[in-house]
């Protein structure tokens, strides 16, 4: 988990104003993933991306994108479309079948 | 879409006692992880549980995956206040990673 950054660790912004969050990895994993999490709902999965330029929907896709122009970033951006934006939102990558996971991004939206 | 459940959702143990926490899938997992998150931290990874019926320890943590592959159970023996934090189980569907809703873990000193 050294080896991914997630920047920064809050972040604040007003309703209707797109946000987004960073996350860079030195440990050249091929796959990434965002992941939002609530109390009490454990980690659920936005968007994750198996090679550059190639990613995919998770569950709750609706109102985030991504791009994955290089391997080692995997931006995430929280559109006005996201009805509820705050939560914690964790970056991983992974190697066969574990993943690494980095420090998150507490996003708050009022 | 796959669920994964966990229960209890909370747990207040005295220190010394024994917890356990138990993993249901709606389906089959090819293998399930395991997952500790110290309060304020993120997620890292415990394990992981491939064969139908596996059992495997680390120190006082014993992890089990039911014959089914759709079950699973993380048993700490005598907690200790570093035990604090939530744990939460992952099944892999593919590429995906379905987790569980986790099982907060509070060991009273």
């Amino acid at each position: 988990d050294g080896g991914i950054t997630q920047s920064p660790k809050y972040l604040f912004r007003k309703e209707g104003q797109n946000v987004t969050l960073s996350c860079e990895q030195n440990l050249n994993h091929d796959a990434m993933y965002w992941y939002r999490q609530d109390p009490g709902q454990g980690l659920r999965l936005i968007y994750y991306s198996q090679i550059v330029n190639d990613f995919q929907k998770g569950d709750i896709a609706e109102g985030y994108s991504v791009s994955r122009e290089k391997k080692e970033s995997f931006p995430l951006t929280v559109t006005s479309a996201q009805k509820n934006p705050t939560a914690f939102y964790l970056c991983a990558t992974r190697l066969a079948r574990e993943q690494y996971f980095g420090p998150g991004t507490r996003l708050t939206v009022t | 879409g796959q669920q994964v459940m966990q229960i209890p959702q909370y747990q207040h143990v005295q220190e010394g006692e024994d917890f356990t926490t138990y993993c249901n899938s709606s389906t089959t997992l090819s293998n399930i992880q395991w997952y500790k998150q110290r309060p304020g931290g993120h997620p890292v990874f415990l394990i992981q549980l491939v064969k139908s019926g596996e059992v495997k320890k680390q120190k006082r943590l014993t992890f089990q995956f039911g014959e089914a592959k759709k079950n699973s159970s993380l048993h700490i023996t005598a907690t200790q206040t570093t035990d604090v934090g939530t744990y939460f189980c992952a099944g892999q569907d593919g590429n995906q990673f379905y987790f569980g809703t986790g099982t907060s873990l509070t060991v009273i000193p």
